[in-house]
C-alpha cells in the first residue's frame, strides 16, 4: 500500500524557518517524481514544487522561489521542504504527492507563521 | 502561467441526479508528447485531496465508474452519472502540462 507521511509542521513567527519531511512507502520510490502542495485555510490548492527522480531537476511556483528548498534522499525514502523567511501567508497545511500527476497524497502537514 | 477556471463553484445536486462540473484552461493542455494533462481531484470535508480521473478521461484504481472525464484542448468536463451522499465534497481540476501546474478555484458539491 502506498503510503505518504508528512511531518515537522508547527507554529514559528514570521522570517522564521522550517523543514518539513515526507517518508514514502510502499512503492519503489527512486521512481518518481515528488511534489509539495499546500492549502491555506478555507482555500484551495495550491502546486509549489516539485523534484524528478534522482534530484536533478527541480522546479517551483514564484510564490516560494527562493525561499523554499525542495529535495530527496531515495535511500531514505523521504522528500523534504526547506522552507526560510516564512510570511503569514505561508499559513497552510503542506502536503506532499506522489508523480507528475499526483496520483497519491499524504494526510497534510499544518504550518503556522504568526507572531 | 496557466489559469484554470471552473463552474460552476457551487453545485446543489438531489440525490440519484446527474451532476457536470467545467474546467476551462487558458492555454490548450496538449503536451509535447500527445497527451493532455488534465486531472481530477476530488476533496471530502477533512480529508486529503484524492485524484479521480488523469489525463483527461482515465479513472483511477477505486474510482466509481459513475465518474467520468472528458474533453480536450482547453475545455474539459467531469461528469458524476448519479450523485451518492459520498459524492460531497469539493472537486479540482488541474493542469500538469504547464510548470507551475495550476489548479481551478474548486467547485462545492451537496446535496440539495
Amino acid at each position: 500500500e502506498v503510503q505518504l507521511v508528512e511531518s515537522g509542521g508547527g507554529l514559528v513567527q514570521p522570517g522564521g524557518s522550517l523543514r518539513l519531511s515526507c517518508a514514502a512507502s510502499g512503492f519503489t520510490f527512486s521512481n518518481f517524481w515528488m511534489n509539495w502542495v499546500r492549502q491555506a485555510p478555507g482555500k484551495g490548492l495550491e502546486w509549489l514544487a516539485n523534484i524528478k527522480q534522482d534530484g536533478s531537476e527541480k522546479h517551483y511556483v514564484d510564490s516560494v522561489k527562493g525561499r523554499f528548498t525542495i529535495s530527496r534522499d531515495n535511500a531514505k525514502k523521504s522528500i523534504y521542504l526547506q522552507m526560510n523567511s516564512l510570511r503569514v501567508e505561508d499559513t497552510a497545511v503542506y502536503y506532499c504527492a506522489r508523480s507528475r500527476g499526483a496520483g497519491y497524497w499524504g494526510q497534510g502537514s499544518l504550518v503556522t507563521v504568526s507572531s | 502561467d496557466v489559469v484554470m477556471t471552473q463552474s460552476p463553484l457551487s453545485l446543489p445536486v438531489t440525490l440519484g441526479q446527474p451532476a457536470s462540473i467545467s474546467c476551462r484552461s487558458s492555454q490548450s493542455l496538449v503536451y509535447s508528447d500527445g497527451d493532455t494533462y488534465l486531472n481530477w481531484f476530488q476533496q471530502r470535508p477533512g480529508q486529503s485531496p484524492r485524484r479521480l480521473i488523469y489525463k483527461v478521461s482515465n479513472r483511477d484504481s477505486g474510482v466509481p465508474d459513475r465518474f467520468s472525464g472528458s474533453g480536450s484542448g482547453t475545455d474539459f468536463t467531469l461528469e458524476i452519472s448519479r450523485v451518492e451522499a459520498e459524492d460531497v465534497g469539493v472537486y479540482y481540476c488541474m493542469q500538469g502540462t504547464h510548470w507551475p501546474y495550476t489548479f481551478g478555484q474548486g467547485t462545492k458539491l451537496e446535496i440539495k
